[in-house]
């Protein structure tokens, strides 16, 4: 199993401001690219899908791959309070079969 | 309507005692999957399977077992537990396995082994 690496945190940024999260990966096979969020105490949702090299913009949140650096990353835009939470980004490896989490990244938003 | 719901919640028990945890989703998935999150939130697949059959096993010692009856159905069964065992245990399901299959998790079962 490759590595996905994230820089645990926490990220604090005030409320309105772009929070940057960053992911770096070692399987140069992989081809898909997660970020999920986890609330304390809950299950992980996934919030954004990447498969280009590029960004790719949903609502407030844009990720963001360059799959020649292996580094993923994930804006979220305005952040509010409610985005506080731990993101994890994963890599679809293992031809398609295994998705591998990082360490996940501590997003605070201060009101 | 939960999508993929496990049971219990919470699991405490005593070093050495066996005990399962079960999994089912009504998504008509045909992938399952048990994950592992230890206290410091790090997330590892332990088992994978696509209708029925076992397609992932992650170096997991033997006292982990899963069973899938059917495609709906995954369940863990751990013996022997060891206080290392103590993790949140995430159950999980997709449509397929691949490349852009959204994983649809449980809530979780909070395993405290004393």
């Amino acid at each position: 199993q490759k590595e996905v690496e994230q820089n645990s945190g926490p990220l604090s940024v005030p409320e309105g401001a772009i929070a940057s999260l960053n992911c770096t990966y070692s399987d140069r096979g992989s081809q898909s690219f997660f970020w999920y969020r986890q609330y304390s105490g809950k299950s992980p949702e996934l919030i954004m899908s990447i498969y280009s090299n590029g960004d790719k913009e949903d609502g407030r949140f844009t990720a963001q791959l360059n799959k020649a650096s292996q580094y993923v990353s994930l804006l979220i835009r305005d952040s509010q309070p409610s985005d506080s939470a731990t993101y994890l980004c994963a890599s679809l490896q293992g031809d398609g079969n295994k998705l591998v989490f990082g360490a996940g990244t501590i997003l605070r938003v201060k009101s | 309507d939960t999508a993929v719901s496990q049971t219990p919640k919470y699991l405490v028990t005593q070093m050495g005692n066996d005990k399962s945890i079960k999994c089912e989703q009504n998504l008509g998935h045909d992938t399952m999957y048990w994950y592992k999150q230890d206290s410091k939130k790090f997330l590892k697949i332990m088992f994978s399977y696509n209708n029925k059959e076992l397609i992932i096993n992650e170096t997991v010692p033997n006292r982990f077992s899963p069973k899938s009856p059917d495609k709906a159905h995954l369940n863990l069964h751990i013996n022997s537990l060891e206080l290392g065992d103590s993790a949140v245990y995430f159950c999980a399901s997709s449509l397929r396995q691949g490349i852009n299959e959204k994983l649809f998790f449980g809530s979780g079962t909070q395993l405290s082994v004393l």
